[in-house]
């Protein structure tokens, strides 16, 4: 059955380095996420991107972080600046479709990225 | 309450009964979605019920949606230990824009005691 992979599994860096998060969606899926959990907290929405470009962020999603979708199976996020803060579970999922409703997200098993 | 809250916080069970959960939202809603989280692991999605579906099954799994009470309910069926997890539920609002992102409530922590 074909499932949403991310890697590395756990990052640890320090204050003020950047990271790049990977994931690999579907193949016939159109729509991406990124999403995070602090440890004990909701699941959050960052940003979804559609066509190779972003249909939505949340205001989590600041300038310090991008995504990009540099070939045909990889999507990435990074955060150019890490803080404290961004310590969390990363998760990437995927749709098929997205207009008039998310459709089934699927998710992959999420990257913990560990800011020293 | 806040958008896909569900309750209850805990839910202690034995194996073979059966686990109800809920889930209540404030605003109107295109789909609602089940997730299965076991501890410090990905999303597993469970099931996905539309704002024109009342009831839907998969397995053991039972979901029915009331959109004039802005609720939803899970219940698993003669649960096992291999249950035990953390269940959301989110949903994607119709209103302002907001097709493409998932809101989750914080969970129910099911047990299941062998």
């Amino acid at each position: 059955e074909p499932e949403v992979t991310q890697t590395p599994s756990h990052q640890v860096t320090q204050m003020g380095q950047e990271v790049i998060l990977r994931c690999v969606p579907i193949s016939n899926h159109l729509y991406f996420y990124w999403y995070r959990q602090i440890l004990g907290q909701k699941v959050e929405f960052l940003v979804s991107f559609y066509n190779n470009e972003i249909s939505e962020k949340s205001e989590i999603f600041d300038d310090q972080f991008s995504v990009e979708r540099p070939d045909g199976s990889n999507f990435t996020l990074k955060i150019r600046s890490t803080k404290l803060e961004d310590s969390a579970m990363y998760f990437c999922a995927s749709s098929r479709t997205g207009w008039g409703g998310s459709g089934e997200q699927f998710f992959g098993p999420g990257t913990r990225l560990t800011v020293l | 309450s806040q958008q896909g809250e569900e309750d209850p916080q805990a839910l202690s069970i034995q194996e073979g009964e059966n686990a109800t959960m809920n889930c209540s939202y404030k605003t109107s809603i295109n789909n609602l979605q089940w997730y299965r989280q076991n501890s410090g692991r990905g999303l597993v999605h469970l099931i996905l019920i539309r704002s024109n579906e009342r009831e839907k099954h998969s397995g053991r799994l039972r979901v029915t949606l009331d959109t004039s009470k802005k609720s939803s309910s899970l219940l698993i069926t003669a649960s096992r230990a291999a249950d035990t997890a953390s269940y959301f539920c989110a949903t994607d609002a119709t209103s302002g824009g907001s097709n493409y992102k998932l809101t989750f409530g914080k969970g129910t922590l099911l047990t299941v005691n062998p």
